[in-house]
């Protein structure tokens, strides 16, 4: 199993650029997530999956949208980057729920100037 | 709301001393909690976790934590310390459909 996967590993954007995140896991979890960290505050959730076509909002959800198609993929959007989303992303997934251990990627980092 | 609280931002070990991350959360009843550890410019690994029962867990890297209801904590200790473990290190609380991280621990180890 190659666990949860996220591409690219590094991004830079400009200001008002779109983008697409990926993160794909091959352990059948049910329940995906998506976070960002910034130095000082720990991870914050973005948006979460608890299944194929549900999706729903976290902490901090704006200037992002997320969808849902397969088990397997839960890919995170850019609709127009501002200088505050740079960030490290980390896509997590979770055979039992949202509460219960999450497996993470190895994240994405990215710079919008 | 909840909220999950690691009150040393960095501590600094000697290689083979003893070590204890502490962690403390707010929430209204016993939540699941968490440790991870994440190594520079890498995911986060999970080292153990407590849902309920035995107060003391076991986990990986020769890392435990014991859950202290009372005091609303969940601290992290190894007895002694190797330089491998230097990285960062998170307390996390889950609850319903929500994961909380705490600000992190930062863990230099020194020979």
């Amino acid at each position: 199993n190659a666990g949860v996967t996220q591409t690219p590993k590094f991004q830079v954007l400009k200001t008002g650029q779109s983008m697409t995140l990926q993160c794909a896991q091959d352990m059948n979890h049910e329940y995906m997530s998506w976070y960002r960290q910034d130095p000082g505050m720990g991870l914050r959730l973005i948006h979460y999956s608890v299944g194929a076509g549900i999706t729903d909002q976290g902490e901090v959800p704006n200037g992002y949208n997320v969808s849902r198609s397969t088990t397997e993929d839960f890919p995170l959007r850019l609709l127009s980057a501002a200088p505050s989303q740079t960030s490290v992303y980390f896509c997590a997934s979770s055979p039992r729920g949202l509460a219960y251990e999450q497996y993470f990627g190895p994240g994405t980092r990215l710079t919008v100037t | 709301a909840q909220s999950v609280t690691q009150p040393d931002i960095h501590i600094t070990v000697s290689e083979g001393a003893s070590l204890e991350l502490r962690c403390n959360y707010s929430y209204g009843a016993t939540p699941y909690l968490f440790w991870y550890v994440q190594s520079p410019g890498q995911g986060l690994q999970l080292l153990l976790k407590y849902f309920s029962g035995d107060t003391l867990v076991q986990g990986i890297k020769g890392f435990e934590a014991e859950f202290k209801r009372s005091q609303s904590s969940f601290n992290l200790r190894k007895p002694s310390v190797h330089w491998s473990d230097a990285a960062e290190y998170f307390c996390a609380v889950g609850d319903g459909n929500q994961f909380y991280f705490g600000t992190g621990t930062s863990l230099t180890v020194i020979p």
